[in-house]
């Protein structure tokens, strides 16, 4: 079965310095790979996704992320974050056409 | 280009009471929707699918219900709300596939307490 792990729950960071978020998945072929932000109380809106090809995937918002088929992993970085990218990120993997996994999310607080 | 409306943003409903929330697709036909939920500090929990209109697929068994009795449009309800039915509720589309998009886009939500 599918399953998406995100490490980490809560992470703070000042603004202007780099992010990143990670983002683990287990399925057994290379499945396809979605980053997804939440404001408070609103719903998610599509970062970037990555189906095949340039593993590293360029989104909205000034956000990337690489593909690591080797370590499983599509991690979310974004070099200088501004206090607007304060929010929860979720990591999620659909194999193919089937049905989205979504991780439990991260939120990340940036403080001046 | 395609919207998803989700309403109502917030309902505060007594425990018992019936409820509907409703979502409508524009700009797009024969979407597959999608009603998941968030309860607080938790990740989304997917609670129903269709992929056509009479459609339904149930996720999690509980005192929910889903309806699709239009092509765009996705209705959670339930006869007698629990406390624990609180919540964020999203509803999702996605297209068809094989030549869509496999992305799915989320509605803006519905914040449901229940009293």
């Amino acid at each position: 079965a599918q399953s998406v792990t995100q490490p980490d729950i809560h992470i703070t960071v000042s603004e202007g310095a780099s992010l990143e978020l990670r983002c683990n998945y287990s399925y057994g072929a290379t499945p396809y790979l979605f980053w997804y932000v939440q404001s408070p109380g609103q719903g998610l809106q599509l970062l970037l996704k990555y189906f095949s090809g340039d593993t590293l995937v360029q989104g909205i918002k000034g956000f990337e992320a690489e593909f690591k088929r080797s370590q499983s992993s599509f991690n979310l970085r974004k070099p200088s974050v501004h206090w607007s990218d304060a929010a929860e990120y979720f990591c999620a993997v659909a194999p193919s056409w089937g049905k989205f996994q979504f991780g439990a999310g991260t939120q990340v607080v940036v403080t001046p | 280009s395609q919207t998803i409306h989700q309403w109502p943003a917030t309902l505060v409903q007594p425990v018992g009471s019936p409820l509907s929330l409703e979502c409508t697709v524009e700009g797009t036909s024969n979407p597959n929707l999608y009603w998941y939920r968030q309860a607080a500090g938790r990740g989304l929990q997917l609670l129903f699918y269709s992929v056509g209109i009479g459609q339904i697929s149930s996720e999690v068994p509980q005192n929910l219900s889903a309806s699709r009795p239009q092509d765009r449009q996705f209705i959670l309800s339930s006869k007698k709300l629990l406390l624990s039915d609180s919540g964020f509720y999203l509803c999702a589309w996605r297209e068809q596939r094989p030549s869509g998009a496999n992305v799915l886009t989320f509605g803006a939500g519905s914040r449901l307490t229940v009293l």
